[in-house]
């Protein structure tokens, strides 16, 4: 069963504000990872953060993990117009070093 | 250019056809993956390469075919296709199969029709 669950399903937002996403899942992680995927492309790598980190910065991106609400968000902020994308996390859990994607989040970002 | 590269980025085969996707990698990675991902739903892991060798086939069938002649290179032989079979076909690779990250390709649109 599928092990990520981003929320929401679909974000839409002026340019400048900032954009916030969740991610839950239900068994105990390696890491979680975040990615980005432009329409029609392949998906683009952002943060990995292990399950004995609490937060993790990457420029405009901001990743927290909760392991105790199995839980994650990442932050965008003063997000751009070049930030329209879907947004997935991935889980690597027990002895599988494959990640499990859930199934996204839509950011659509105004100018 | 994310350093994995899939040919061709779009496909249009018929039921009866044979068609090979193809995805190289030149990042020094010595694991890759094959992703289907439809519409509407989770990406799916088809087929998991770790050293050439195969490590996972997730339950696909076998009108899917993958070939990793080396760690470079990555082939998905595709034949008596369904229509539900079209998607997006992603490649990936990653370096020790753990806590790195992948990257990926930037897919091959199939259609069947």
């Amino acid at each position: 069963s599928q092990q990520g669950e981003e929320d929401p399903q679909a974000l839409s937002i002026q340019e400048g504000e900032n954009a916030t996403m969740n991610c839950s899942y239900k068994t105990s992680i390696n890491n979680l990872q975040w990615y980005r995927q432009n329409s029609g492309r392949g998906l683009v790598h952002l943060i990995l953060i292990r399950s004995n980190e609490r937060e993790k910065h990457s420029g405009r991106l901001r990743v927290t993990l909760d392991t105790s609400k199995k839980s994650s968000s990442l932050l965008i902020t003063a997000s751009r117009a070049a930030d329209t994308a879907s947004y997935f996390c991935a889980t690597e859990t027990g002895g599988s070093y494959i990640p499990t994607f859930g199934r996204g989040t839509s950011l659509i970002v105004h100018p | 250019e994310t350093g994995v590269t899939q040919t061709p980025r779009h496909l249009v085969m018929g039921m009866t056809n044979k068609k090979s996707l193809k995805c190289e990698q030149h990042l020094g990675h010595n694991a890759m993956y094959w992703y289907k991902q439809s519409a509407k739903k989770p990406l799916e892991l088809m087929f998991v390469y770790n050293f050439k060798e195969q490590t996972e086939n997730n339950s696909v069938p076998s009108r899917f075919s993958p070939e990793c002649p080396n760690s470079s290179h990555l082939f998905l032989h595709l034949h008596t296709l369904q229509p539900e079979d079209s998607a997006l076909y992603l490649c990936a690779s990653s370096q020790d199969q753990a806590n790195y990250g992948y990257t990926f390709g930037s897919g091959t649109r199939l259609t069947v029709v």
